[in-house]
C-alpha cells in the first residue's frame, strides 16, 4: 500500500512542448503530493506540491494536477525549456514520503 | 536560512570499515528522513526521526544500520561493516512538521572498495 508508480520512465521533448508525466498511488491515507526536480549530482529539489483536496495548482509553466477517485496525479511542464532537463520524482506523504521511481526528462533545443 | 548540510560530499570506505554520514537540518526543523538512492533510480526511505526519537525505521535494513537526532547536534546515519552493496547516495532531508515540504540536503556519495 506504499507504493508510487510514475511513468513514463524517460521522455523527450522538443523546446516549447509540453511534457506530461504520471503518476498513481495507491495508499488512501497519503494527504500530500510534491514532486521534486533533481540534477545529476545534486539533491532533489521541492518543484511544486498539492493536497487532494485540490484539483489542479499551477505555478508558473508547474501545473499539478490531481484526480482524488483514480488515485492518479501528473505534472504538465508548459513550454519546456532546455534547462528543464532533469530527472522528476513525485511522492506521495503521510508521515514521511515515497518517491516514484523518476522520469529523466531531455528537452530538446 | 542556510539549506539542509551534510557531510562529508563524498566518502571512500574499504569493506568492513564505518561509515558516518551527519545531517544538520534547516533551522527550525524537527523532522529528519534518511533516503538511499542508487545509480539511476529511485528515493528509498530508511528512516524517519524527531528529535531524539526514531518514528519509522521501516526502510532501514536489520543489521548494521543504525540514525540517530539527538538533541544537540545533528543528525547520524552510521554503517557499520560496510560492503560494496552499501554504495550509493544517501540523502537527508528535514522539514518542520510532518506532511508538509520536506528539503533535502546535496547528498552523501559513499564508495565502498
Amino acid at each position: 500500500q506504499q507504493q508510487v508508480k510514475q511513468s513514463p520512465q524517460s521522455l523527450i521533448v522538443q523546446k516549447g512542448g509540453i511534457s506530461i508525466i504520471n503518476c498513481a498511488y495507491e495508499n488512501t491515507a497519503f494527504d500530500y503530493f510534491p514532486w521534486y526536480q533533481q540534477f545529476p549530482g545534486k539533491g532533489p529539489a521541492l518543484l511544486i506540491a498539492i493536497r487532494p483536496d485540490v484539483s489542479e495548482k499551477k505555478e508558473g509553466r508547474f501545473t499539478i494536477s490531481f484526480n482524488k477517485s483514480a488515485k492518479q496525479f501528473s505534472l504538465h511542464i508548459m513550454d519546456s525549456q532546455p534547462g528543464d532537463s532533469a530527472t522528476y520524482f513525485c511522492s506521495g506523504g503521510g508521515s514521511r514520503l515515497t518517491f516514484g521511481e523518476g522520469t529523466q526528462l531531455t528537452v530538446n533545443p | 536560512n542556510a539549506g539542509v548540510m551534510q557531510n562529508p560530499r563524498h566518502l571512500v570506505r574499504r569493506r568492513g570499515q564505518e561509515a558516518r554520514l551527519r545531517c544538520s537540518p534547516m533551522k527550525g526543523h524537527s523532522h529528519v528522513y534518511w533516503y538511499r538512492q542508487l545509480p539511476e533510480e529511485g528515493l528509498k526511505f530508511m528512516v524517519y526521526l524527531q528529535k531524539e526519537n526514531i518514528i519509522d525505521e521501516s526502510g532501514m535494513p536489520k543489521e548494521r544500520f543504525s540514525a540517530e537526532f539527538p538533541k544537540e547536534g545533528p543528525s547520524i546515519l552510521r554503517i557499520q561493516q560496510v560492503v560494496r552493496g552499501d554504495s550509493a547516495a544517501y540523502f537527508c532531508a528535514s522539514s518542520p512538521r510532518r506532511d508538509t515540504e520536506a528539503f533535502f540536503g546535496q547528498g552523501t556519495r559513499l564508495t565502498v572498495v
